[in-house]
């Protein structure tokens, strides 16, 4: 069966401090691959998606990076972090090119930014 | 853009009583459209989807959904809400024709009284 993990699971870091989150996938080969936020008081927003190793779309301009070095790993980053760049970080996956597959999730990371 | 609208932030419901989300999304054209559901400590999971067909559709635990399109709508109800319903649920919305990036609403968190 599939699964996804993210870690790490929480993570309190200093403003101007560089970020490396990491989400990989199991089970499965060639996913779409999504990282999300969700800040408070707002919904979940798509931050890139991935449809394959190193093709990395940007749906918002901002001050994070992702990359896809292997199939099933999808790296969100950043070299400095400002205060806004808290949230809950979600990665997710799908299969195949019809958009209304489902979408997975992965348990987050909560990252606050001090 | 496409937007997603959820309509109540905050739903505190008795255990029996009946329960009505609502969603409303922006985009005119072809859309899929999911609704998510996040229990406490768990990952965001799958409630329901409407792609094509019966606007009428039925999740999981009892869920249904009902795809209005002259309203914009994608309304999440069930008749009689458990305990156990009490978590926050999104709406999300993609093009018909896109990679199957999801647009997300808000969230609407249920409490469910015992």
């Amino acid at each position: 069966s599939q699964t996804i993990h993210q870690w790490p699971a929480t993570l309190v870091q200093p403003v101007g401090s560089p970020l490396s989150l990491e989400c990989t996938v199991e089970g499965t080969s060639n996913p779409n691959l999504y990282w999300y936020r969700q800040a408070a008081g707002r919904g979940l927003q798509l931050l890139f998606y991935s449809v394959g190793i190193g093709q990395i779309s940007s749906e918002v301009p901002q001050n994070l990076s992702a990359s896809r070095p292997q199939d099933r790993q999808f790296i969100l980053s950043s070299k400095k972090l400002l205060l806004s760049d808290s949230g809950f970080y979600l990665c997710a996956w799908s299969v195949g090119v019809r958009p209304y597959n489902e979408q997975f999730f992965g348990p987050g990371t909560r990252l606050t930014v001090l | 853009a496409q937007s997603v609208s959820q309509h109540n932030h905050h739903v505190i419901l008795s255990e029996a009583a009946s329960l009505e989300l609502g969603c409303n999304y922006s985009y005119g054209g072809t859309v899929n459209l999911f609704w998510y559901v996040q229990y406490p400590g768990q990952h965001l999971q799958l409630l329901l989807k409407y792609f094509s067909g019966d606007p009428l559709v039925k999740g999981i635990k009892g869920f249904e959904a009902e795809f209005i399109k002259s309203k914009f709508s994608f309304n999440l109800r069930k008749p009689s809400v458990q305990w156990s319903d009490t978590a926050e649920y999104f709406c999300a919305v993609n093009e018909g024709g896109s990679q199957g990036n999801l647009i997300f609403g808000k969230g609407t968190k249920l409490s469910v009284k015992p």
